[in-house]
């Protein structure tokens, strides 16, 4: 079956403009993760759904930032009047849970690199 | 807080050679343990998984890792390199007490012919 997918892959952004990134999981996966990984790094932990409801946005940098999955399946990242400390990639991943948490494998899409100018 | 380290941000081996790439973890509650490669171009993918099952985990490929609490660590080992292994490893550690995954910032794996 299909994997997780991201679009776009590559987004080009000038400072100060909103971009929105998209998350597609496998299908009837329950858990949903966003990621920034900087270059060089390994990723970091931004927030997390189960179905529609976010759980856990603690890794969110700052108000700028806002994750959503109204129906419980497609994600959407976006982040407003970005910066150039915004550039990263961001990784999504889905994951069906073993006893309601979100300790079972987590299938990672390719990314997407955002490079804010 | 939870915590991962790598030890290590690059290492180089012999194809044919022991491959070790050490993790350790701080965690205040029991933790689940993962390793996850990532190939040039492509997403993360799972090694292996921790989960107090067992100490010695096998995974893909030919990796293990153990798990030692009292050393607070979780290497990752492959008794022979090949070519292919080429790729970053990321170690990384969540529990029970909240629903974050926290990752090392990786260890890059060079196999030399």
């Amino acid at each position: 079956g299909a994997g997780v997918s991201q679009s776009p892959r590559y987004k080009v952004a000038k400072r100060g403009q909103d971009v929105a990134l998209r998350c597609d999981p496998i299908s009837g996966h329950v858990s949903l993760f966003w990621y920034q990984q900087a270059l060089g790094q390994g990723p970091e932990f931004l927030t997390y759904f189960q179905n529609e409801a976010q759980l856990d946005k603690s890794g969110l940098p700052s108000d700028r930032f806002f994750a959503e999955r109204p129906e419980g399946s497609v994600s959407t990242l976006k982040i407003q009047r970005t910066q150039q400390e915004d550039s990263a990639v961001y990784l999504c991943a889905s994951s069906f849970p073993l006893a309601g948490g979100p300790y079972n494998e987590q299938f990672f899409g390719p990314g997407t690199r955002l490079t804010v100018l | 807080a939870q915590s991962v380290t790598q030890l290590g941000s690059h290492v180089s081996v012999s194809e044919g050679a022991l491959v070790l790439l050490r993790c350790n973890y701080s965690s205040s509650v029991p933790p689940y343990l993962f390793w996850y490669v990532q190939y040039p171009n492509q997403g993360l993918q799972l090694l292996l998984k921790y989960t107090s099952a067992a100490t010695l985990v096998k995974g893909i490929n030919g990796f293990e890792a153990e798990f030692k609490k009292s050393e607070t660590s979780f290497h990752l080992t492959k008794p022979s390199a090949h070519m292919s292994d080429a790729a970053e490893y990321f170690c990384a550690a969540g529990n029970t007490a909240g629903f974050k995954t926290i990752f090392g910032a990786g260890t890059r794996l060079f196999v030399k012919a």
